[in-house]
């Protein structure tokens, strides 16, 4: 069964401190990995894929296949970084749903 | 380009009542899901269209609820009748057919008294 984890409801670091928010994953097959965010009276919005290996807003995340995993780090938090995030994971094909973890309350304390 | 609209932003309603909520997904996609949020956190999977078909209904919680997508293009849900258990924020959220990135809608906040 498709089933995402996230192990921490909320997480508090200090300005320039490291961030890692942590997401596990279980899925028969090679999904495709997400993490979404939500800043304050904003929508729900794509932050980064694990497909694009790219860095966005100075955070990246690693697919580790061997231990189910898609990490979301950051060396230096900003105040601005404070949001939810859901790691999110979705099938091989287009017809696939999307499904969500419980999310990750971050805040980054002055 | 437009963005994921949804209304009404807020309904309230009593226990008992019925409740429309309407999507409209950014022109031309064709993946439609709708997500609620429960206790003010998870974000649970409802339903999923592809076009104006039902792709995946495992996540609808029970007969009081349905969904429609008329010709594809906008999609309403309808609790009815509404119970309390059934407050929290609906969230519609749109893909083009192989994007798999997800465009989502402000939310439907709906509170049943």
């Amino acid at each position: 069964a498709q089933r995402v984890t996230q192990p921490e409801k909320l997480l508090s670091v200090f300005k320039g401190a490291p961030v890692e928010l942590k997401c596990n994953y279980s899925y028969s097959g090679s999904p495709e990995l997400f993490w979404y965010v939500q800043y304050s009276r904003q929508r729900l919005q794509l932050l980064l894929r694990h497909i694009s290996r790219e860095s966005i807003k100075g955070f990246t995340a690693d697919l580790n296949k061997g231990e189910t995993s898609f990490h979301l780090k950051k060396p230096f938090a900003q105040e601005e970084d404070s949001a939810m995030y859901y790691c999110a994971l979705m099938g091989k094909t287009s017809y696939d749903k999307v499904i969500f973890g419980p999310g990750t309350s971050l805040s980054v304390i002055p | 380009e437009a963005g994921v609209t949804q209304f009404p932003s807020h309904s309230v309603i009593e226990k008992g009542q019925t409740v429309t909520l309407r999507c409209d997904p950014i022109s031309g996609h064709d993946n439609l899901y709708w997500y609620r949020r429960v206790m003010g956190k998870e974000i649970k999977f409802l339903l999923h269209f592809v076009k104006e078909s039902k792709q995946d209904e495992s996540g609808m919680p029970n007969n009081r609820f349905l969904a429609e997508r008329t010709g594809g293009t906008y999609s309403t849900l309808k609790v009815q009748p509404a119970e309390l258990e059934d407050s929290g924020v609906y969230f519609c959220a749109s893909s083009q057919y192989g994007a798999n990135v997800l465009t989502f809608g402000a939310g439907s906040r709906l509170t049943v008294l």
